[in-house]
């Protein structure tokens, strides 16, 4: 089965560029979404399809992928952006499932 | 507005039998994929299984196959996960999420439910 892994935690201070990464083999051909959860909320979509924003979300989140690690970018972070983040692809080699990363909590100094 | 509306909280024993719902509203919900995904206490999202209401298609992950059932009322517009026999290791807040169709392959999760909260307890 196909592994996402993700760092536990990543830490920036205000107004700096957070970058959380997402590693899996050849992830590059695969789509990468991303979902910020705040503590007591359930789960938002933040990006898909690699670098896509849903209507609604700031410009300030962005995301690449390419060979064996996708990344979610979020610049000039504010205090709001403290969360749990979780990368997700879709694995169709065999059970056409989906798969998420383990999350990294972001803490914003 | 698109919507998916859980039941509320349930406490239940070892042993027990239990099915939650989720209620889609704002789009046709016979046309989408709608999917279930764990989270036990303090850890990360982990990805059950999937029904197409339109047909009642279902997918489970290798994890839960045999553990959980996936069902869909489409003429209610609901979805639902059940078990026959609790665990305590079941004790997990179980959200519902609209699958969409990802750009190159499979599916992605645009709008979810608030969550329902399932205690199994003796």
């Amino acid at each position: 089965s196909y592994v996402l892994t993700q760092p536990p935690s990543v830490s920036v201070a205000p107004g700096q560029t957070a970058r959380i990464t997402c590693g899996g083999n050849n992830i590059g051909s695969k789509s990468v979404h991303w979902y910020q959860q705040k503590p007591g909320q359930a789960p938002v979509l933040v990006v898909y399809d690699d670098s896509d924003r849903p209507s609604g979300i700031p410009e300030r989140f962005s995301g690449s992928n390419s060979g064996n690690t996708a990344t979610l970018t979020i610049s000039r972070v504010e205090a709001g952006d403290e969360a749990d983040y979780y990368c997700q692809v879709w694995d169709s080699s065999s059970d056409h499932r989906g798969v998420f990363g383990g999350g990294t909590k972001l803490t914003v100094l | 507005e698109v919507q998916l509306v859980q039941s509320g909280a349930e406490v239940k024993k070892p042993g027990e039998s239990l099915k939650i719902s989720c209620k889609g509203s704002g789009y046709s919900f016979t046309s989408y994929w709608i999917g279930w995904v764990r989270q036990m206490p303090g850890k990360g999202l982990e990805w059950m299984g999937i029904i197409y209401p339109g047909d009642s298609d279902t997918r489970y992950s290798p994890s839960f196959q045999g553990q959980v059932t996936i069902s869909a009322d489409k003429s209610i517009s609901t979805a639902y996960l059940q078990w026959s026999s609790l665990k305590a290791s079941d004790t997990a807040m179980y959200y519902c999420a609209r699958h969409l169709r990802s750009s190159t392959s499979g599916y992605y999760m645009d709008v979810w439910g608030k969550g329902t909260t399932v205690t199994v307890s003796s």
